[in-house]
């Protein structure tokens, strides 16, 4: 099983959609969690934590349920600058390893 | 400006020739990270540093070495025995803790 497996996509909605992503981890012994968002060929940024409680962002509410390891991202009222690359991100903790998962695509179309 | 500053943010090299990838924060960030991306394709990791002379090989070091001689710099080369080099390369550094990575704005590598 790989550490991080995400959604493959990619997503194609309408302006004003609501669209989720998950992702999935393997080790347990996991710490933290991000969402990042990556436009074509520019560095990856930091869209948001996730913590245990879920939290929430606006229109993103980004959910963590570490009995079945899993995370999730919720977009609301989906925008055409929504458009980019959304990649989970796990950190192992112990270590500091960070591990991306393959990032699920999302075009927003008028 | 803080940040992390990637160098050069294209590079192009003959086959068989090695490369160091130049990669500097003044974050005072413990934690410094290399990555590779393809077309495509997510983030793999390739070396990390958890703190100054001490790096750990990620999933696809084979090819490549790293150093960490000193907390700010952390540089990557690319060996000649790295069989598809060509791709775009993202550094990192994070806190030790449990907090995000911040990035450089990456080098794209071409090896003709």
């Amino acid at each position: 099983r790989k550490e991080v497996e995400q959604d493959p996509g990619p997503f194609n909605v309408p302006e004003g959609a609501t669209v989720a992503f998950n992702c999935t981890y393997s080790n347990s012994a996991s710490q933290s969690f991000f969402w990042y968002r990556q436009d074509c060929r520019k560095e990856p940024k930091l869209l948001m934590s996730v913590y245990s409680s879920g939290n929430e962002d606006g229109r993103f509410t980004a959910q963590l349920n570490r009995a079945s390891q899993y995370i999730s991202l919720l977009i609301r009222d989906s925008k055409l600058s929504d458009s980019a690359t959304y990649l989970c991100v796990v950190n192992s903790g112990s270590n500091y390893k960070l591990t991306f998962g393959k990032g699920t695509l999302l075009t927003v179309n008028p | 400006d803080g940040g992390i500053t990637q160098s050069p943010k294209y590079l192009f090299r003959k086959e068989g020739q090695n490369v160091t990838l130049s990669c500097e924060q003044n974050l005072n960030h413990d934690a410094m990270y290399w990555y590779r991306q393809d077309p495509g394709q997510g983030l793999r990791l390739i070396y990390y540093s958890q703190i100054v002379n001490d790096f750990q090989k990620g999933d696809i070091a084979e090819g490549y070495s790293v150093s960490r001689e000193k907390k700010e710099s952390f540089p990557l080369t690319v060996t000649s025995a790295q069989k598809n080099p060509t791709a775009f390369y993202l550094c990192a550094a994070a806190d030790r803790g449990n907090t995000e990575a911040f990035f450089g704005q990456g080098t794209r590598l071409t090896v003709v």
